[in-house]
């Protein structure tokens, strides 16, 4: 069965450094997204992603993110300088093109602990 | 303002006890509905999408039921392997963003 995969599982940075987390959608989806959830809290909204550009992004989503579609395959979540707040699950989602409330599947996740 | 709302926040349950989680939303034009299970550390499992009131679907213990103004996640007969968080989510009125409601833990003792 077809799923998201998500690199790495876990990944330890210091404060102010660049991260990028890895994911790789469902082969046929053509909708992307990102998520995060903090210890203990929502599942929150982040950014979604279509025919390359960025179609809706979340206040939490400011200048410090960005995401990209740099192959057919890879979709990319990079944080340019990151703080103590970061500290977080991150999860990828993607869905078919088939309707806008059609299933969002979601990957493994990331585990990103910034000190 | 779009929201969603769990109850309860914690359910204990003996195997074999059947109950039920509450999901309340509002938006201004509800487009689906999804259920989602979460074990600890790990992503969103896709359990339902309810597109209109009355729709009803049903996977092995769980049943989910959608109204105008809430739906209710089923569970019958729970063993401990059912044991997780059930999240609610519905998507954002004219955008892309879905919303999570906080969900509800689930354990289920042997």
């Amino acid at each position: 069965e077809p799923e998201v995969t998500q690199t790495p599982s876990h990944q330890v940075t210091q404060m102010g450094q660049e991260v990028i987390l890895r994911c790789v959608p469902i082969s046929n989806h053509l909708y992307f997204y990102w998520y995060r959830q903090i210890l203990g809290q929502k599942v929150e909204f982040l950014v979604s992603f279509y025919n390359n550009e960025i179609s809706e992004k979340s206040e939490i989503f400011d200048d410090q993110f960005s995401v990209e579609r740099p192959d057919g395959s890879n979709f990319t979540l990079k944080i340019r300088s990151t703080k103590l707040e970061d500290s977080a699950m991150y999860f990828c989602a993607s869905r078919s093109q088939t309707g806008p409330t059609d299933t969002q599947y979601f990957g493994p996740g990331t585990r990103l602990t910034v000190l | 303002e779009d929201q969603v709302t769990q109850s309860p926040e914690a359910l204990r349950l003996q195997e074999g006890e059947s109950s039920s989680l509450n999901c309340s939303y509002t938006v201004s034009g509800l487009r689906g509905l999804f259920w989602y299970r979460q074990d600890p550390g790990k992503g969103p499992e896709f359990l339902f999408t309810l597109y209109s009131a009355g729709e009803e679907k049903e996977k092995e213990r769980l049943k989910a039921t959608l109204t105008k103004k809430e739906s209710f996640l089923h569970i019958t007969a729970p063993k401990p392997e059912d044991s997780a968080t059930y999240l609610c989510a519905v998507p954002h009125t004219g955008g892309f963003k879905t919303i999570f409601g906080a969900g509800t833990r689930l354990f289920v003792k042997a």
